[in-house]
């Protein structure tokens, strides 16, 4: 248990459904994460949150929309998307207090997402 | 050129043996450095953090830093089946940036 929560754990959708992917930290952390992880490819940053700002965007489609209503929960909003979404979607907070995104990263377990 | 390589491997070594794992970084800049442990279907999980030039030991694991070479290294003593997993490099400049991984197997 890292103390970071994520649901759901698994999930299969369509290219036109729209779901959520949430995630919880119970650490105190002033900045959580969405990352992606493929297959023989090295983990994807997709977005950061800092004090519940958005402070980084790798350039990611649309399609995916990040939420951060309080420090301490985290969503990714999925919408039409690509087959070539289904990855590993990982959440992960860090105590970062000099704003630089670089504290240690604490992972939630992940959201495994199966796009038909 | 990637922010950060490793030898996606696999590794095999035998139980008992030292296993050794390396990483080689591009940003001159950097300033963290950490090595993370992912086990099939699992989420990563930090292990070890280095900052400064040296070797570090917590337990059976050492890393070790050369900035002058841009390289870092993961020795793993006295290797167990349990240690069988993907290490994971993560090197920090303005962000995280992880290699792909090392695929490691302790045969019992």
């Amino acid at each position: 248990e890292t103390g970071v929560t994520q649901t759901p754990r698994h999930l299969v959708m369509g290219m036109t459904n729209k779901k959520s992917l949430k995630c919880e930290q119970h650490l105190g952390h002033n900045a959580m994460y969405w990352y992606k992880q493929s297959a023989k490819k090295p983990l994807e940053l997709m977005f950061v949150y800092n004090f519940k700002e958005q402070t980084e965007n790798n350039s990611v489609p649309s399609r995916f929309s990040p939420e951060c209503p309080n420090s301490s929960h985290l969503f990714l909003h999925l919408h039409t998307l690509q087959p070539e979404d289904s990855a590993l979607y990982l959440c992960a907070s860090s105590q970062d207090p000099r704003g630089t995104n670089t504290g240690e990263l604490f992972f939630g377990e992940g959201s495994r997402l199966t796009v038909l | 050129q990637k922010e950060v390589e490793q030898n996606s491997g696999p590794l095999s070594v035998p139980e008992g043996a030292i296993a050794s794992l390396n990483c080689t970084y591009s940003d001159r800049g950097s300033q963290s450095f950490f090595w993370y442990r992912q086990y099939s279907g699992k989420s990563p999980e930090l292990i070890m953090s280095i900052y400064s030039n040296g070797d570090k030991e917590d337990g059976r694991f050492t890393a070790q830093l050369n900035k002058a070479s841009q390289y870092v290294s993961l020795l793993i003593r006295d290797s167990q089946p349990s240690d069988s997993a993907t290490y994971l490099c993560a090197v920090t400049g303005n962000q995280f940036y992880f290699g792909t991984g090392t695929s490691l197997t302790v045969i019992p």
